[in-house]
């Protein structure tokens, strides 16, 4: 579950199962979306992106889903395996000359062996 | 490809001094670079956009006179935090977006950890 303060929400899986990290972005206008990864210590890494005319786009055993009628952004990982642990953020914006990105708040993923 | 790195990759000064921090693009050019600060359990905050060739774009509250920022190359970013305090010590990011119509994705650099003692 969710805790207070400055800790991140954790999600604890076990080794193989599926995981499903969820996101609320907040800007209704952003058309693109992206799930990066990062390890500690370390610069997010891109996982998957998706822009906003799509629901769905599959990669190598990740899938974001993009629901704009409640801006929710969801990233499934299939078989999850100890090297997926890490804090995972998704980040939005409206793609544009002047385009940044807005981060949500992350959550860290620990795969229990 | 998309490569961007990051020097030094921590480094640790004394309180009042300047300290620069580098971000090349290797392998692709890159008229916007960005600059992050992250601070333990938290996510990453914007500091500024760097335009290659043109003054930096810096979000609210971001003191431009403390954190300069330089653009002289299409490879090359420097943030310079200057009188360093130790509520400047953080994990600082840049990442560099490639130019043209369909490159919206932010490349990252693996940071730089500042402590200010």
């Amino acid at each position: 579950g969710e805790s207070v303060g400055l800790h991140l929400p954790t999600l604890s899986v076990q080794e193989g199962d599926n995981s499903i990290i969820n996101c609320a972005y907040s800007n209704s206008a952003s058309d693109y979306f992206i799930w990066y990864k990062q390890e500690s210590g370390k610069g997010p890494q891109f996982i998957i992106d998706i822009r906003s005319n799509m629901d769905k786009r599959q990669g190598q055993r990740v899938t974001v889903l993009l629901n704009k009628t409640v801006k929710h952004l969801s990233l499934q990982i299939a078989a999850t395996q100890p090297g997926d642990s890490a804090v995972y953020f998704c980040a939005e914006t409206l793609t544009g000359a002047n385009s940044k990105l807005t981060f949500g708040k992350g959550i860290t993923l620990s795969v229990r062996p | 490809g998309a490569v961007v790195s990051q020097h030094p990759s921590w480094v640790i000064c004394k309180s009042g001094t300047s300290v620069k921090i580098e971000c090349r693009s290797l392998d692709f050019q890159a008229t916007t670079m960005f600059w992050y600060r992250q601070f333990p359990k938290q996510s990453l905050m914007l500091m500024a956009t760097s335009n290659e060739g043109s003054k930096a774009t810096y979000e609210q509250g971001v003191e431009k006179d403390k954190f300069l920022i330089n653009h002289a190359s299409l490879t090359l970013s420097t943030l310079t935090v200057t009188s360093a305090h130790p509520e400047d010590s953080s994990f600082y990011i840049c990442s560099a977006k490639p130019p043209g119509q369909g490159h919206d994705t932010q490349y990252f650099g693996p940071g730089t950890r500042l402590t200010v003692l």
